[in-house]
């Protein structure tokens, strides 16, 4: 089916508001992984789930991040009282399993900007 | 620690051959993998090797030698579309089982006529 989807594409956002971030996996995919990608830096782990748990938190930079997922499908990254320094491209993954022979697949991604 | 380094741009002619290197120093090994990223595009995979040698598909060519901690990606025949950043990322068995990837800060390749 269609690939991993992400949304908003782009959010704006002033400096001390939550915002929600939103992946949706490729059907049937039952691992999920947060990045983010900043400017001139390479992508950075955040989260993974496998199913609805997240047994791997380690890569959330601080208390304001938190994640969850519903179904074992759709995830939402939350980011409360967001910085200037929160703005970056987050990135979305999904595979099949979390096997040591599957390949991650990307969505698009979510531009935000923390003014 | 993980660290990984690649070059941060290259230039290479349309109808050449480019080696886009990377090199890694990581806790824990489990796979390395290319990607490819468009601006403003996700990241699409490309290969990975979890064995040393060589693995070939098609254009592209991925190689890896665990005991120096390196890797280069091969693209033959270059077309104006293959300009893009290559991300070189390390696989690693993150806590709870998942297959977290540490990834470098990717290759800008520009294709010129």
């Amino acid at each position: 089916g269609a690939g991993v989807s992400q949304s908003p594409s782009n959010k704006v956002t002033e400096k001390g508001k939550d915002v929600e971030l939103r992946c949706d996996p490729i059907s049937g995919h039952t691992a999920l992984y947060w990045y983010r990608q900043s400017l001139g830096q390479g992508l950075e782990f955040l989260i993974y789930f496998q199913g609805n748990s997240a047994p791997d938190k380690s890569g959330l930079p601080s208390d304001r991040f938190s994640a969850e997922r519903t179904g074992g499908s759709v995830s939402t990254l939350t980011i409360q009282r967001t910085q200037q320094e929160d703005s970056a491209v987050y990135l979305c993954a999904s595979s099949a399993t979390s096997g040591s022979l599957e390949t991650q697949y990307f969505g698009p991604g979510t531009r935000l900007l923390v003014l | 620690g993980q660290n990984i380094d690649q070059p941060t741009e290259m230039t290479a002619t349309e109808g050449a051959i480019v080696q886009i290197n990377c090199t890694y120093q990581t806790s824990g090994f489990n796979g390395l993998f290319w990607y490819q990223q468009h601006a403003g595009e996700a990241p699409t995979f490309l290969s990975y090797n979890v064995l040393d040698g060589l693995e070939e598909k098609g254009r592209f060519s991925s190689f890896l030698s665990r005991s120096k901690g390196y890797s280069y990606l091969l693209l033959k025949e270059l077309q104006m579309k293959d300009s893009a950043s290559y991300l070189c990322a390390v696989r690693d068995l993150g806590e709870g089982g998942g297959n977290k990837l540490t990834f470098g800060t990717g290759t800008q390749l520009k294709v010129e006529l």
